[in-house]
């Protein structure tokens, strides 16, 4: 069973500051991986989609980079602002079984000004 | 705007109330999902539609009922609810296996 772990739980970091999110991911068999970003209350923002047979995508400040033989994957996001405070969610696309999109628990984040 | 609108936006009901929710997306994806966020809990998946048939009900109580009745729609009926089901309820929407998923805002849902 596919199984997404996310860490740190929580982050807080002073404004400016780049930083990393990490999301670890059981069975490598996977179509393709999605990082949302979620504000309190509401829905899912989606930020990046990489597939299975890519290494990297970049989107502005944002850079996410998929190691599927090691089932890892990060989100990278360069020169912080208050604005970028969220939970950040990591899912795995799956190619079989009941549950297509597998989520992890989510980073959240605060970024300080 | 995602592309994915949901309502209402809240909704406040009754354990004795039957209500409904509505999803309604015009991306051209041909498969729509409901999934249930609880407080400290991942997204649980509920129903998946795809070409309008439902391939997946991952054992969700029988008081949630989804309708697909064509490919842009998606509802889930609500009746005689628990507390327990307060939560908000996220509405997906994919093309195929190689595409991402767009979420709607979600209907955060009240059961009193």
């Amino acid at each position: 069973k596919q199984e997404v772990t996310q860490i740190p739980a929580a982050l807080s970091v002073p404004e400016g500051e780049n930083l990393v999110l990490n999301c670890s991911f059981t069975d490598s068999a996977i179509y393709n991986l999605q990082w949302f970003r979620q504000d309190p209350g509401k829905g899912l923002t989606s930020l990046l989609l990489i597939q299975s047979s890519q290494r990297e995508q970049t989107s502005g400040r944002l850079n996410a980079s998929l190691d599927k033989s090691s089932g890892r994957s990060t989100l990278y996001i360069a020169a912080s602002q208050p604005g970028d405070s969220a939970t950040y969610l990591c899912a795995v696309r799956i190619p079989s079984g009941n549950t297509p999109l597998v989520f992890g628990k989510g980073t959240r984040l605060s970024v300080i000004a | 705007e995602t592309g994915v609108t949901q309502t209402p936006r809240h909704l406040v009901m009754g354990m004795t109330n039957k209500k409904s929710l509505k999803c309604e997306q015009h991306l051209g994806h041909n498969a729509m999902y409901w999934y249930k966020q609880s407080a400290k809990k991942p997204l649980e998946l509920m129903f998946v539609y795809s070409l309008e048939e439902r391939v997946e009900n991952n054992s969700v109580p029988s008081r949630f009922s989804p309708e697909c009745p064509n490919s842009s729609h998606l509802f889930l009926h609500l009746h005689t609810l628990q507390p327990e089901d307060s939560a908000l309820y996220l509405c997906a929407s994919s093309r195929d296996y190689g595409d991402g998923y767009t979420f709607g805002s979600g209907t955060r849902l009240t059961v009193v």
